[in-house]
C-alpha cells in the first residue's frame, strides 16, 4: 500500500499570508506512460464532506479560487494557499489514486493566527 | 444539480449487518465509477471500495474484504454498500463519492453528506 504523510499536522497563518502544506508518498505516484501524477488535494470544513481542490497534483478543480495551487514531483507534493482567507479554515488532505487501496494523508489543520 | 444522498446508517451491534444506499442525481450515473469513503469520528478519511460502471470490477480496502460488498443499480441511479460482520472499528461516517471523468483512477469530485454507522453493544 502507498502510505501518505503530511506536514505539518497543523498551522496557523495570518489573514492574507501564505500557507504551505506538504505531502509525501511512500512510492512514486507518477505514471510514466502519461506523465500524470495521481495526486489530489481536498478541503474539509467542520460538519461538511470533503471538497476536491486539486487533481493531477496541480490542476485546479472548476470553481476553486486561484489562491489555491498544487505542485510536486513523483513523491513530494505541496498545496499552497496564497493570501489566506477566513473561509479557508479547514482540514486539508492529500490522496493518491495511483493504485488501490487509494490512500489519504492524515490531514493538516489550517487556522487563522 | 449534481447530488449524492446517502441513507441507511444507524446503530448496530457487533457482528450485525447494515445496507447503505446512495441516490445519485443530476448526472449520468451509469457512466461513472463510484466509491465509498469513510471517516471515523474525529479521524481522517479512508477509502473503502470502488465499483466500475457496469459493476464488473470491484475493489476493497483489506480491512473490509469478505465482509462488505459494493454494488449498484444503474436503472435506479443507486449505489449500495452491504456491510456484514460489523466491528467496533467500522464506526464511521460513510460517504458516497463519484470518481471523476469516468475513469477508474481519478479524484473524487462529488461527495454526499454521509450516513453515520455506529457499531456498539
Amino acid at each position: 500500500d502507498i502510505v501518505m504523510t503530511q506536514s505539518p499536522d497543523s498551522l496557523a497563518v495570518s489573514l492574507g499570508e501564505r500557507a504551505t502544506i506538504n505531502c509525501k508518498s511512500s512510492q512514486s505516484v507518477l505514471y510514466s506512460s502519461n506523465n500524470k501524477k495521481y495526486l489530489a488535494w481536498y478541503q474539509q470544513k467542520p460538519g461538511q464532506p470533503p471538497k476536491l481542490l486539486i487533481y493531477w497534483a496541480s490542476t485546479r478543480e472548476s470553481g476553486v479560487p486561484d489562491r489555491f495551487s498544487g505542485s510536486g514531483s513523483g513523491t513530494d507534493f505541496t498545496l499552497t494557499i496564497t493570501s489566506l482567507q477566513a473561509e479557508d479554515v479547514a482540514v486539508y488532505y492529500c490522496q493518491q489514486y495511483y493504485s488501490t487501496p487509494f490512500t489519504f494523508g492524515p490531514g493538516t489543520k489550517v487556522d487563522i493566527k | 444539480e449534481v447530488q449524492l444522498v446517502e441513507s441507511g446508517g444507524g446503530l448496530v451491534q457487533p457482528g450485525g449487518s447494515l445496507r447503505l444506499s446512495c441516490a445519485a442525481s443530476g448526472f449520468t450515473f451509469s457512466t461513472y465509477w463510484m466509491s465509498w469513503v469513510r471517516q471515523a469520528p474525529g479521524k481522517g478519511l479512508e477509502w473503502v471500495a470502488n465499483i466500475k460502471q457496469d459493476g464488473s470490477e470491484k475493489y476493497y480496502v483489506d480491512s473490509v474484504k469478505g465482509r462488505f460488498t459494493i454494488s449498484r443499480d444503474n436503472a435506479r441511479n443507486s449505489l449500495y454498500l452491504q456491510m456484514n460482520g460489523l466491528r467496533d472499528e467500522d464506526t464511521a461516517l460513510y460517504y458516497c463519492a463519484r470518481v471523476s471523468g469516468g475513469w477508474s483512477r481519478t479524484a473524487f469530485d462529488i461527495w454526499g453528506q454521509g450516513t453515520m454507522v455506529t457499531v456498539s453493544s
